[in-house]
This record gives structure tokens, sequence and C-alpha cells, in this order.
């Protein structure tokens, strides 16, 4: 099936670890974006990926990193730098082609813990 | 840079009434109008869009109406069922070849089917 995949679903981090955090697509998409949300907030922009080899900070890109080595690839790793990392992290990808482009489509996410 | 309010924040409605979601956009030059729907845990999910070249969009019992004039647009969910009950989000950006304006997103709206 076609579709965004992020894994792990569930990880939790200890106090001053770097964690990665995987996104993959097999829709074919040039944009691959990654969204922070908080419990009860909506969705913050952290970084994103019109193509492979380049990528642009968001909103909230302080203590975040992303690489885009490959088209279907977008790994997002919460470095120690970030002084709250718990949330619910979101990839997405979009077309960047016209008329079908600028839908985004989301991955199912996952949750990161710090203890 | 573009500004979405969503409104209401929780909204309960007893099955088989309709629910009516509101959002306003601030940037002119955003011309492409989604909408998802999230589930507990899972990522949101594309339900309708509208780009503003029309005034409303329908798809079985969901509708999208744009007022560009006056800068928002509703999500109108008809005959609701307990399968609805989910958190909304709206959202707004411009249209463009390149696909490179970001898309910025309402805080969510929790929908209630009452049984």
């Amino acid at each position: 099936d076609g579709g965004i995949t992020q894994s792990p679903k569930y990880l939790f981090r200890k106090e001053g670890q770097n964690v990665t955090l995987s996104c993959e697509q097999n829709l074919n998409h040039d944009a691959m974006y990654w969204y922070r949300q908080d419990p009860g907030q909506g969705l913050r922009l952290i970084y994103y990926s019109q193509i492979v080899n380049d990528f642009q900070k968001g909103d909230i890109a302080e203590g975040y990193s992303v690489s885009r080595e490959k088209k279907e690839s977008f790994p997002l790793t919460v470095t120690s730098a970030q002084k709250n990392p718990t949330a619910f992290y979101l990839c997405a990808s979009s077309p960047t082609t016209v008329p079908s482009g600028n839908t985004i489509y989301f991955g199912e996410g996952s949750w990161l813990t710090v203890v | 840079g573009e500004n979405v309010e969503q409104h209401p924040s929780t909204l309960s409605v007893q099955e088989g009434d309709s629910a009516v979601i509101k959002c306003t956009y601030s940037d002119s030059a955003s011309n492409y109008f989604p909408w998802y729907k999230q589930e507990l845990g899972k990522g949101p999910q594309l339900i309708i869009d509208i780009r503003s070249n029309v005034g409303e969009k329908k798809d079985q019992r969901i509708a999208v109406t744009l007022n560009k004039t006056a800068k928002h647009f509703s999500l109108h969910i008809t005959e609701t069922q307990p399968e609805d009950s989910a958190v909304y989000f709206c959202a707004a950006k411009p249209l463009s070849n390149f696909g490179n304006e970001k898309l910025t997103f309402g805080t969510g709206t929790r929908l209630t089917i009452i049984p």
C-alpha cells in the first residue's frame, strides 16, 4: 500500500540523549515535512524539504535537525538542545506539481516522551 | 505570515444534527483551504479541501464554504454520526507552482457526537 510510514510509534528518551524519528514515503512525493503537536494544540512546522539534499527551517526548528539524502526518506533528530521534546511528531508529504500539488498527507505519528 | 483562527475549540452535537466549524485567515494571498480530521493517537486525514475559485464544495455529508471577501471558511457536517467524533483542523496556504508556501493550521475543534 502507498503511504507514509513513521517509526517508532512510541519512543522514550532520557534527558541529554539525541533520538531519531524515521519517516519513509512511497508516494513519490517531492516535498516532506515534520510537524510537532502538543496535547490540545495545533500543528507547528519544524522543518520541510522540497527536494533531495535541501531543507528549510520551519517555525520551531531550534533543537531539531533533519536530512534528506533520498527522496523517500526524511528522518528527524531531536537533539538534547530541545528543552521540551515530549510531544506527538507528525511526518507529512506532498507532491509539488500543479494541479495535484499542495495537498499534504500525514503519517500516523510518533509519540516521544522524555523520562 | 498567515494566521488562522478556528472556532469553537469544542463542540458537542446530538447524533443526526448538523455541526459547523468556522475559520478565519489573515493573508489575502491564501487560496487553498483544506480540512483535516484527526482521531485519537493518529495522524490527521484530509477530508475535504477547497480552492478560491469556488465558493462551496460538497462531498456526501461534508461541505465547505468559502468567503474570500470576509476571509473566512467553514466546515459543515450534516446528519452527524458517532464516527464523526474527532478533532478537526482547518488550514490555509497560497497555491503555487512550487508548493513551497507553508500550510498554516488552526488550533483545532474537538467534535463530540452525543448518541
